[in-house]
C-alpha cells in the first residue's frame, strides 16, 4: 500500500536560513506522481509542484527547490534563504497511476515556522 | 477566475441536526473529492467522484453522504452529525484522478456540539 512519511512534525528556523523538508514515500507502482502543497496560516491549500516517477530532474523555482531521488524514495523540498512568509504547513502527497486506484495519499505535514 | 468555492466557511451545529456543505468548481473538472483535516492525522479522503453520478468512498466515509448531480457541484451531507465530525473540511477538484494537481476550496471549519 502506498504511504507518505514526513518525519519532521515541526521545524523552526530563523529568517534567511535554508531549510529542507523531508518526504519519504512507499509504493509498488512504477508509475506514480508526487506533489507538494502549502497550507499557510490562513488555511487554504496551495499546490506547489508535481513530479512524475519518470522524471528525476531536480527542480528549482526561485527560492524553492525539490530533490527527487527514486533510489531512496524521497522527494525533499528545500527553501533557500527562508522568509517569514514561508511559515506554513507543508504536505507531501503521492498518487499511484497503475491498477486503477490512482489514489492520492498525503503525509501528515510539516509545520514550518520562520522567525524574524 | 478558476476556483473551488465552499460554503460556509464556519459552521457550528448540534448533534443530530442535518447539514450540507456546498462545493462548486468552475474549471469543468471531472474529478472532485472531499477531505477532512485533523491535527496529527493530516488530510484524509472522505468521498470522491470521477464524474456526474459516479461517487465512491474514500478512507473515512462513515457518517457522510455525497451527491454529484451536476459536474460543477459536489455537496457533502452530514445526515446526523456527531462531535467526532468536528473538523476542517476541504473540497477539491482536478482534471483527473491521480496525475493532475488538486485545486482546493478555502475550507469549512465545522464544530458539532
Amino acid at each position: 500500500a502506498q504511504k507518505v512519511t514526513q518525519a519532521q512534525t515541526e521545524i523552526s528556523v530563523v529568517e534567511k536560513e535554508d531549510v529542507t523538508l523531508d518526504c519519504v514515500y512507499e509504493t509498488r507502482d512504477t508509475t506514480y506522481y508526487l506533489f507538494w502543497y502549502k497550507q499557510p496560516p490562513s488555511g487554504e491549500l496551495v499546490f506547489l509542484i508535481r513530479r512524475n516517477s519518470f522524471d528525476e530532474q531536480n527542480e528549482i523555482s526561485g527560492r524553492y527547490s525539490w530533490n527527487f531521488q527514486k533510489s531512496t524514495s524521497s522527494f525533499n523540498f528545500t527553501i533557500t534563504a527562508s522568509q517569514v512568509v514561508d511559515s506554513a504547513v507543508y504536505f507531501c502527497a503521492l498518487s499511484e497511476a497503475e491498477g486503477g486506484s490512482e489514489k492520492l495519499v498525503f503525509g501528515k505535514g510539516t509545520k514550518l515556522t520562520v522567525n524574524p | 477566475e478558476a476556483q473551488v468555492t465552499q460554503n460556509p466557511r464556519y459552521l457550528i451545529t448540534v448533534t443530530g441536526k442535518k447539514l450540507t456543505v456546498t462545493c462548486s468548481q468552475n474549471m469543468n473538472h471531472e474529478y472532485m473529492s472531499w477531505y477532512r483535516q485533523d491535527p496529527g492525522l493530516g488530510l484524509r479522503q472522505i468521498y470522491y467522484s470521477m464524474n456526474v453520478e459516479v461517487t465512491d468512498k474514500g478512507d473515512v466515509p462513515e457518517g457522510y453522504k455525497v451527491s454529484r448531480k451536476e459536474k460543477r457541484n459536489f455537496p457533502l451531507i452530514l445526515e446526523s452529525p456527531s462531535p467526532n465530525q468536528t473538523s476542517l473540511y476541504f473540497c477539491a477538484s482536478s482534471f483527473d484522478r491521480g496525475a493532475s494537481p488538486l485545486h482546493f476550496g478555502n475550507g469549512t471549519r465545522l464544530t458539532v456540539t
